[in-house]
């Protein structure tokens, strides 16, 4: 079965270090989606991306955090200079229709980000 | 208000019982609501979702949707161990280019 797959798994990190998330999503899906999880707490949209440009993005995804596909498999998350606060676990997810209309997210199995 | 709301504490419930969670949302405009299944330390994982007011059963989980009220459930039937999880339910904000919201989840133990 399909899946999307994220790299690397646990990273750690000191603060103000670059760090980069690599996500591999379903290759026929269209809509790709970062999201993290602070231990203990919700799901939160970071960003969505279609077409190769940013379609939305969240108050958390100030200029410290980008995203690029940069070939046809890979969409990556780059955090500038890690804060304390990034620490969280980060999901990729695809969509072949938009998400949220009647597309379905497919989660990868996150990246969970330590700064120290 | 949030967008998304599940406000139940940690629902405990016997092996084989029916265990109910709700969600309510605060976008009138929505029209897609999944229900996810968050096991500790993994990725959700969706397991139904539901665009018109009424039921919709799949195997042993029914959602229900009343978009007049606002509100998202979930059932799930014959509750079995291993449906030990934390629930999330995600709608999407018509108004922010359709992207999903998530609640914090409801968190499910079925006691053996």
């Amino acid at each position: 079965e399909p899946e999307v797959t994220q790299t690397p798994s646990h990273q750690v990190t000191q603060m103000g270090q670059e760090v980069i998330l690599r996500c591999v999503p379903i290759s026929n899906h269209l809509y790709f989606y970062w999201y993290r999880q602070i231990l203990g707490q919700k799901v939160e949209f970071l960003v969505s991306f279609y077409n190769n440009e940013i379609s939305e993005k969240s108050e958390i995804f100030d200029d410290q955090f980008s995203v690029e596909r940069p070939d046809g498999s890979n969409f990556t998350l780059k955090i500038r200079s890690t804060k304390l606060e990034d620490s969280a676990m980060y999901f990729c997810a695809s969509s072949e229709y938009r998400a949220g209309n009647t597309g379905e997210l497919f989660f990868g199995e996150g990246s969970r980000l330590t700064v120290l | 208000q949030k967008e998304v709301e599940q406000n139940s504490g940690p629902l405990s419930v016997p092996e084989g019982a029916i265990a109910s969670l709700n969600c309510t949302y605060s976008d009138r405009g929505s029209q897609s609501f999944f229900w996810y299944r968050q096991y500790s330390g993994k990725s959700p994982e969706l397991i139904m979702s539901i665009y018109s007011n009424g039921d919709k059963e799949d195997g042993r989980f029914t959602a229900q949707l009343n978009k007049a009220s606002q509100y998202v459930s979930l059932l799930i039937r014959d509750s079995q161990p291993s449906d030990s999880a934390t629930y999330l339910c995600a709608v999407n904000i018509l108004s922010e280019n359709n992207r999903l919201a998530f609640g914090k989840g409801n968190q499910v133990v079925v006691i053996p």
